[in-house]
């Protein structure tokens, strides 16, 4: 059972738009959520994370929104650079025995100059 | 501070070896997981140890075990070797003081079995 869901494999967005990636959880014990990105042959680097008592977190041009009711959390990133090219990863963990890291899938964003 | 580092970073192994896969952590940090990344399942929760003890483990088989040593610095042990084994392996480390820390990974060791 995935109880941490990217749905979308892949996004290509315009250079200089906005990219939104979507992540929706089923474990209501999670209570911390984090982005990481990830480009071939390196580990994942944190973006940016969310606990449950907000509903936004904004770093730069890295914003993240969390539904609780819809147990669902975005990443947007505006305006979105070719650098930003990579595979971003949702992760959510809750607290004591259930802290552990659990991951989505992954999806690619593509950003055309 | 100097990043989590991963040894060594790329390995061929044969089915039925054994092979163990070296972490060191941010300097102090004390808890050390690491996850196992394939094309198809993303990535995939191992076991991590917090001042060497094994706090919380994943669902693997028997075959993966790790430990943790004073200084922090973890290894990874997979033995019996099959090819399914095939995958990144990553390590990351955090305080781990509180929950909800972040964890910081290392570049990983990419374990090609034959």
């Amino acid at each position: 059972d995935q109880q941490v869901k990217q749905n979308s494999p892949s996004l290509s967005v315009q250079e200089g738009r906005i990219s939104i990636l979507n992540c929706d959880y089923t474990n209501s014990m999670f209570d911390y959520f984090l982005w990481y990105k990830k480009y071939p042959a390196e580990g994942p680097t944190f973006l940016i994370s969310i606990s449950s008592i907000k509903d936004k977190n904004e770093d730069g041009r890295f914003t993240v929104f969390l539904n609780k009711s819809a147990k669902h959390l975005s990443l947007h990133i505006v305006p979105s650079q070719p650098g930003d090219s990579a595979v971003y990863f949702c992760a959510a963990s809750g607290t004591g025995a259930n802290s552990k890291l659990t991951f989505g899938k992954g999806i690619t964003l593509s950003v055309r100059p | 501070k100097a990043g989590v580092t991963q040894t060594p970073r790329y390995l061929i192994k044969t089915r039925g070896q054994q092979v163990t896969l070296s972490c060191s952590p941010i300097s102090g940090h004390r808890s050390v997981s690491w996850y196992q990344q394939t094309p198809g399942q993303g990535l995939q929760f191992l076991f991590e140890y917090f001042s060497e003890t094994q706090r919380n483990k994943g669902n693997f088989p028997g075959r993966f075990s790790g430990r943790q040593f004073s200084n922090s610095r973890s290894e990874m042990n997979v033995s019996t070797l099959e090819l399914g084994d095939s995958a990144l392996y990553l390590c990351a480390s955090s305080p781990r003081d509180r929950d909800g820390e972040t964890q910081y990974f290392g570049p990983g060791t990419r374990l090609l079995v034959l």
